[in-house]
């Protein structure tokens, strides 16, 4: 098993630039998340999805999209990129079986991270 | 006031010192997590808690839930347990994480 996979690692990007952070999860949870950590500071959740088709708004969703077509893709897009979203960008992933109103009490599974720089 | 607080912030502790770190929340919650994060790397998972203690290795997570408050202790600590460790709750209603700020642990050889 892969776990959950992120790419780019890195990236520069330039004000104004769009681009898409990938991630996949091979182990058919349902929860899936992208947070940002900024130095110094905690975890933010961005986007989080409970599963395929459903998506909703994190502390901190402005100038970011997400979809969820399918169980195992979560991307994460940022249209028009600003030096304030230069940050470490994590997606993350569960599983619980309670169904969207449970609430996640399944064993959380990262990635490894991007680095994105916004210049 | 942060819903989640842990304590301290940076720890320092010579090798085979006992140590503990703790988390304070103020909201329900249906579990609570405890995270390691090293430098430059990725984020691991080593407890989930709704309830009592787990231990794994010379890793220990208690969680009280009347008292809002959960502890994780390292026992003979090693200069390998250096890292961020990260207190998350999941909320009681809904379906978000929130987390805490991290405590830097440094354990010197």
């Amino acid at each position: 098993n892969a776990g959950v996979t992120q790419t780019p690692k890195f990236r520069i990007l330039k004000i104004g630039q769009s681009m898409t952070l990938q991630c996949t999860q091979d182990m058919n949870h349902n929860y899936m998340y992208w947070y940002r950590q900024d130095p110094g500071m905690g975890l933010k959740l961005i986007y989080y999805s409970v599963g395929a088709g459903i998506t909703d708004k994190g502390e901190v969703p402005n100038g970011y999209n997400v979809s969820r077509s399918t169980t195992e893709d979560f991307p994460l897009r940022l249209e028009l990129a600003a030096p304030s979203q230069t940050s470490v960008y994590f997606c993350a992933s569960s599983y619980t079986g309670g169904g969207p109103g449970a609430g996640n009490t399944g064993e959380l599974f990262f990635g490894e991270g991007s680095r994105l720089t916004v210049l | 006031k942060n819903e989640v607080e842990q304590s301290p912030q940076n720890l320092t502790a010579q090798e085979g010192e006992f140590i503990t770190i703790n988390c304070s929340y103020s909201v329900g919650i249906s579990a609570l997590h405890w995270l390691q994060q090293h430098p430059g790397g990725g984020i691991v998972s080593l407890f989930m808690l709704s309830s009592g203690k787990k231990k794994h290795g010379r890793l220990i997570a208690t969680i009280n839930i009347q008292e809002k408050h959960s502890s994780l202790h390292i026992t003979a600590s090693h200069p390998r347990d250096s890292a961020v460790y990260i207190c998350a709750v999941t909320l009681g209603y809904g379906n978000k994480l929130v987390f805490g700020a991290g405590t830097i642990l440094r354990v010197k050889s």
